[in-house]
């Protein structure tokens, strides 16, 4: 079992919808990074979190500690909001461990 | 500014040579860091740098794999000889000093051993 865990691993929604990506670990941490990856590779990232929530114009990210687990929102979805968004927690140490990341794709 | 820069953005190598990726962090961060995505799998830590020095390379897979970060600026990822389970999409990241400072990314080079 990974110690980061992602679902939905494939999500297609209509543009304008709600969109919730999960992830839950298994691990202590020190930090939470939603990531974004779009076709063409490069990875950016959209959020650090270590506890509570965060916005970002559509993007919301939330982080319970107790029960290991956060979420990734976009509202009012677009096509461009089409990529792959990975979650990555931080340990003790610097290491990141990674999710294996959730395709979304947004269908005008 | 300038970002995370990688290169190559592709490399195409037989089994048995030798390449060298290349990453150019932002200037003034202290932390780089080198991950790779093989083919279906997570992507996965390789090591960490602070400054020149090699803070954790316990990711490194075998010592085919050579990183350096000579003066703690740029950082070469060498493999030698290239397998081919080493193809993939190796990621550079660099953040500022301390532990949960924010981290920039490169676009990867894809490195295909054939």
């Amino acid at each position: 079992k990974n110690e980061v865990e992602q679902s939905p691993q494939n999500l297609t929604a209509q543009e304008g919808e709600f969109i919730t990506i999960n992830c839950s670990y298994s691990v202590g941490i020190s930090a939470l990074h939603w990531l974004q990856q779009h076709p063409g590779g490069g990875i950016v990232s959209l959020f650090m979190l270590s506890s509570g929530k965060k916005k970002h114009g559509r993007l919301i990210a939330t982080i319970n500690i107790q029960e290991k687990h956060s979420s990734l929102h976009i509202t009012a979805s677009h096509p461009r909001d089409s990529a792959v968004y990975i979650c990555a927690v931080r340990g003790s140490n610097y290491q990141l461990i990674w999710g294996a990341g959730t395709k979304l794709i947004i269908k005008p | 500014e300038a970002g995370v820069t990688q290169f190559p953005s592709h490399s195409v190598i037989e089994k048995g040579q030798t390449v060298t990726l290349r990453c150019d962090p932002i200037s003034g961060h202290d932390n780089l860091y080198w991950y790779r995505r093989v083919m279906g799998k997570e992507i996965k830590f390789l090591l960490h740098f602070v400054k020149e020095s090699k803070q954790d390379e316990s990711g490194m897979p075998n010592n085919r794999f050579l990183a350096e970060r000579t003066g703690g600026t740029y950082s070469t990822l060498k493999v030698q000889p290239a397998e081919l389970e080493d193809s993939g999409v190796y990621f550079c990241a660099s953040s500022l000093a301390g532990m949960n400072t924010e981290a920039f990314f490169g676009q990867g080079t894809r490195l295909t051993v054939v």
